[in-house]
């Protein structure tokens, strides 16, 4: 069993397009992440929600809306979407409050915005 | 979180140990070292932990120097499998959250 599954893997959509990433962890996992990787391949926090309650959010442009409707469950939402958007986008859950960092990590969606 | 320094590419021959550095110069006393790797654009694994004390797991040892300064990732038998991206991280106990750097590409070869 996938410990952090992501859907869909691959994504090719046009600008201006309305998206979502849609996130599970069967781990019992309190905490979850979105994590952006640049073409550089720059790994940066999106959000963070701990017991379906946002507790990061690092400065993204309010056209991305996560939603967590439980603990299990975080889906990325993405509206008007740019050339810029274009990245792999990462899931991670781990445990307690996240101050233990142990994450696990899904295998990412690779988002192409053409 | 204090900043960490990596150098881009390492070689290691298959089999052989291969010692990743980390240099975390101002590091505080409440922050952790932490050690993740990609593979091949698959999403980051998480290698192992430390604040002070060296520690050791099936994956891996973290050596971590007195002065907690610097510390070096330890694959002991390095195989292909392991050729990958190592990030060294650091990160306060109470912040939920960490940065990633650029990492070392460690290219191991037969």
């Amino acid at each position: 069993d996938t410990a952090v599954s992501q859907t869909p893997k691959y994504l090719v959509t046009q600008m201006g397009n309305d998206k979502s990433i849609k996130c599970e962890q069967n781990l019992g996992h309190d905490t979850m992440y979105w994590y952006k990787q640049d073409s550089k391949k720059f790994l940066k926090i999106m959000f963070s929600y701990n017991n379906k309650e946002l507790i990061i959010n690092e400065t993204v442009p309010n056209r991305f809306s996560p939603k967590s409707p439980d603990k299990a469950h975080l889906n990325l939402h993405i509206n008007s979407l740019e050339l810029g958007d274009s990245a792999v986008y990462f899931c991670a859950s781990s445990q307690g409050d996240g101050r233990s960092m142990k994450a696990f990590f899904g295998q990412g969606t690779r988002l192409t915005v053409v | 979180d204090a900043k960490t320094t990596q150098p881009p590419s390492m070689d290691c021959a298959e089999g052989r140990a291969a010692n990743l550095p980390c240099n975390h110069s101002t590091i505080s006393g409440n922050e952790y070292v932490y050690w993740y790797r990609q593979i091949h654009s698959q999403g980051p694994q998480y290698i192992i932990h430390g604040l002070k004390n060296n520690e050791t797991n099936e994956m891996a040892s973290l050596i971590i120097t007195e002065d907690r300064k610097s510390s070096t990732l330890i694959l002991p038998h390095a195989t292909l499998r392991d050729t990958a991206v190592y990030y060294c991280i650091v990160r306060h106990y109470n912040f939920n959250k960490f940065y990633f750097g650029s990492g070392t590409k460690l290219n191991v070869k037969p």
